[in-house]
């Protein structure tokens, strides 16, 4: 089991706001980074640290954080953001080992 | 640029090892972890270890340890994941990704660069 929990599923309508939660222990301690993977590639950073982007990653895509939840915003969700997201995090044993999320599969109406 | 490129696909019996390698360019190979994640097809990412280039410390997922062994070689800028005893369910595609642990007690952690994926297919 994850010690990291997502919903397992989340729709959107176009041009609207979507967000996208992640729940674990180790998240009051570490920062979440968010991954989006699309069918048959590699997963692809979106937010890492407090709430910092890739070059490259649209301004449309932010991250927070409060307690043991961190979360991923999308605000004016477009058709190309249609994908699985992944949060990932240390876990919360102390030995700097990683986890992930169970993954969203988000959809964009 | 930065690029991480895998070996190609494999195709082992039940019982068997295999190994695949992450070749790091555009970089200085010592200078990160490579973290090792798989995905079984239709299923999420599952974190397997990771291991770093400079030290060759490795630290595993407690479901992986005793099967997995993680090394490099410097002089290669290349990184290796072996899998040992394998079952139908290590059917998967196998990635490697570079690490970002930063911060004061290391509290950003992140996969800034991925392998393109190497697909490990165990069958009889």
């Amino acid at each position: 089991s994850s010690e990291l929990t997502q919903d397992p599923a989340v729709s959107v309508a176009l041009g609207q706001t979507v967000r996208i939660t992640c729940q674990g222990d180790s998240l009051r301690s570490y920062y979440a980074s968010w991954y989006q993977q699309k069918p048959g590639q590699a997963p692809v950073l979106v937010i890492y640290g407090k709430n910092n982007r890739p070059s490259g990653i649209p301004d449309r895509f932010s991250g927070s954080s409060s307690g043991n939840t961190a979360s991923l915003t999308i605000t004016g969700a477009q058709a190309e953001d249609e994908a699985d997201y992944y949060c990932n995090s240390r876990d919360s044993s102390g030995n700097h080992l990683g986890v992930f999320g169970g993954g969203t599969k988000l959809t964009v109406l | 640029q930065v690029q991480l490129v895998q070996s190609g696909a494999e195709v082992k019996k039940p019982g068997a090892s295999v190994k695949v390698s992450c070749k790091a360019s555009g970089y200085t190979f010592t200078s990160y972890d490579i973290n090792w994640v798989r995905q079984a097809t239709g299923q999420g990412l599952e974190w397997m270890g990771w291991m770093n280039p400079n030290s060759g410390n490795t630290g595993y997922a407690q479901k992986f340890q005793g099967r997995v062994t993680m090394t490099r070689n410097t002089s290669i800028s290349t990184a290796y994941m072996e899998l040992s005893s394998l079952r139908s369910e290590d059917t998967a595609v196998y990635y490697c990704a570079r690490v970002v642990s930063s911060g004061y007690y290391y509290e950003n952690y992140y996969f800034d660069y991925w392998g393109q994926g190497t697909l490990v297919t165990v069958s009889s």
